[in-house]
């Protein structure tokens, strides 16, 4: 079964610093990696998704993330960090299931406090 | 395009009580999913229906179930509610094709009393 590994909780970092937010995925074949982003009491807003291809893609709001095969890695990168940022962040990884169908596998999520 | 809709947002139910929540998916998509959402169990699959039909099920007893009508619209409904089913649930909704691209609607925030 897939699973989907986020080792932070918390991180904070200060206004117009750059981000990093990490995630590791156990998956058997090819995978479909996403980051989503959660304001309190909302749902969740599709950052960027990797499907294949070019292993650096593009999101929405400055938000890039790079798939690493070799280290099971799909980490969220930021070159600047604006306070409307902080929110929680969670990494998905779809598939597992058998006779086809879509589900999502989501990390535990790392919450983000930007300091002005 | 609109994006999803869940109704009710707010909910505050009894114990032992039933509870049906609804969703409509963005125009065009078939595959809708649901998820639960607590600060303990984090985001967890509950299941997804595509052309009415439940194509697949997570880990979650009998008391939670769902449909979808054929305009793909869909409700889950959960039986005799425990303390333990307060959460935020998620409908997520998918375009043909692209099914683990799934686009998130706000929840329906539940809280069992």
């Amino acid at each position: 079964a897939q699973s989907v590994t986020q080792p932070d909780i918390h991180i904070t970092v200060s206004e117009g610093a750059s981000l990093e937010l990490r995630c590791n995925y156990s998956y058997g074949a090819t995978p479909y990696l996403f980051w989503y982003v959660q304001s309190p009491g909302q749902g969740l807003q599709l950052l960027l998704k990797y499907f294949s291809g070019d292993t650096l893609v593009q999101g929405i709001k400055g938000f890039e993330a790079e798939f690493k095969r070799s280290q099971s890695s799909f980490n969220l990168r930021k070159p600047s960090v604006h306070w409307s940022d902080a929110a929680e962040y969670f990494c998905a990884v779809g598939g597992g299931l058998t006779g086809g169908g879509n589900k999502l596998t989501f990390g535990t999520g790392t919450q983000l406090k930007v300091e002005l | 395009k609109a994006g999803v809709t869940q109704t009710p947002r707010y909910l505050i139910k009894t114990r032992g009580q039933q509870v049906t929540l609804s969703c409509s998916p963005i125009s065009g998509h078939r595959s809708v999913s649901w998820y639960q959402q607590t600060p303990g169990q984090g985001l967890q699959f509950l299941f997804e229906y595509f052309s009415e039909t439940q194509r697949n099920k997570g880990n979650f007893p009998g008391r939670f179930s769902g449909r979808q009508f054929s305009n793909s619209r869909s409700e889950m409904n959960v039986s005799t509610l425990e303390l333990g089913d307060s959460a935020l649930y998620l409908c997520a909704s998918s375009p043909q094709g692209h099914g683990y691209e799934q686009y998130f609607g706000p929840g329906t925030r539940l809280t069992v009393t």
